[in-house]
């Protein structure tokens, strides 16, 4: 089965950081790009940063550009998102999510694939 | 990286069509035809129900059909059913090699 599980999320004061981890299964991870999506409380969604299959392409939203970092492991078939300088406004629900990819010998630029999501509390 | 523009709400009966528009520009949906929607529950994480404009991922009934024409988007819901009651995000892939959602569409089932 296709899986992404999203780890890490706690309650954190204002300028602090946080790890998200996303742990993927049931496909080669490698082959795929990956993103990080939020939704804040009773919000929308919000792409937040995506990373090539190799890690050598990123691309942030502008919300969190310098202080976010994404990462990934394709050993540990994992991806990861360092958050820094926290801001209350970071309170959200953050889904790991996969890129479709290359279909039919063309790129698909879509998510086909959702984490369930890990909550983050910027507060103090 | 403004949010593509959808109505807040729409909603109808039981068996009728309903039409989600999503506004953006010349940068994401002019420009392309990477164009996505997103079904959301209440309380649960967001599913694909079409991707490339019109295309549908299996699984997803032939009730939901995508369209653009210039800058907009537009997702219909034919024969409403209690189940498509939900939120539903569109999202562009954009011309600085990001992504951009809409801002979403509570649908109502009345």
């Amino acid at each position: 089965e296709v899986q992404l599980v999203e780890s890490g999320g706690l309650v954190v004061q204002p300028g602090g950081s946080l790890r998200l981890s996303c742990e993927a299964s049931g496909f080669t991870f490698d082959d795929y790009a990956m993103n990080w999506v939020r939704q804040a409380p009773g919000k929308g969604l919000e792409w937040v940063s995506l990373i090539s299959w190799d890690g050598e392409d990123i691309s942030y939203a502008d919300s969190v550009k310098g202080r976010f970092t994404v990462a990934r492991d394709n050993s540990k078939k994992s991806l990861y998102l360092q958050m820094n300088s926290l801001r209350p406004e970071d309170t959200a629900f953050y889904y790991c999510t996969k890129d479709k990819g290359w279909e039919f010998g063309y790129y698909s630029y879509y998510m086909d694939v959702w984490g369930k999501g890990a909550s983050v509390t910027v507060s103090s | 990286q403004s949010a593509l523009t959808q109505p807040p709400s729409v909603s109808g009966s039981p068996g009728q069509s309903v039409t989600i528009s999503c506004t953006g520009s010349s940068s994401d949906i002019g420009r392309y035809n990477r164009v996505s929607w997103y079904q959301q529950p209440p309380g649960t994480a967001p599913k694909v129900i079409i991707y490339e404009v019109r295309r549908r991922p299996s699984g997803v009934p032939d009730r939901f059909s995508g369209s653009t024409s210039g800058n907009t988007a537009s997702l219909t819901i034919s024969g409403l059913q209690a189940e498509d009651e939900a939120d539903y995000y569109c999202c562009s892939y954009t011309s600085s090699s990001t992504y951009v959602f809409g801002t979403g569409t509570k649908v109502t089932v009345l």
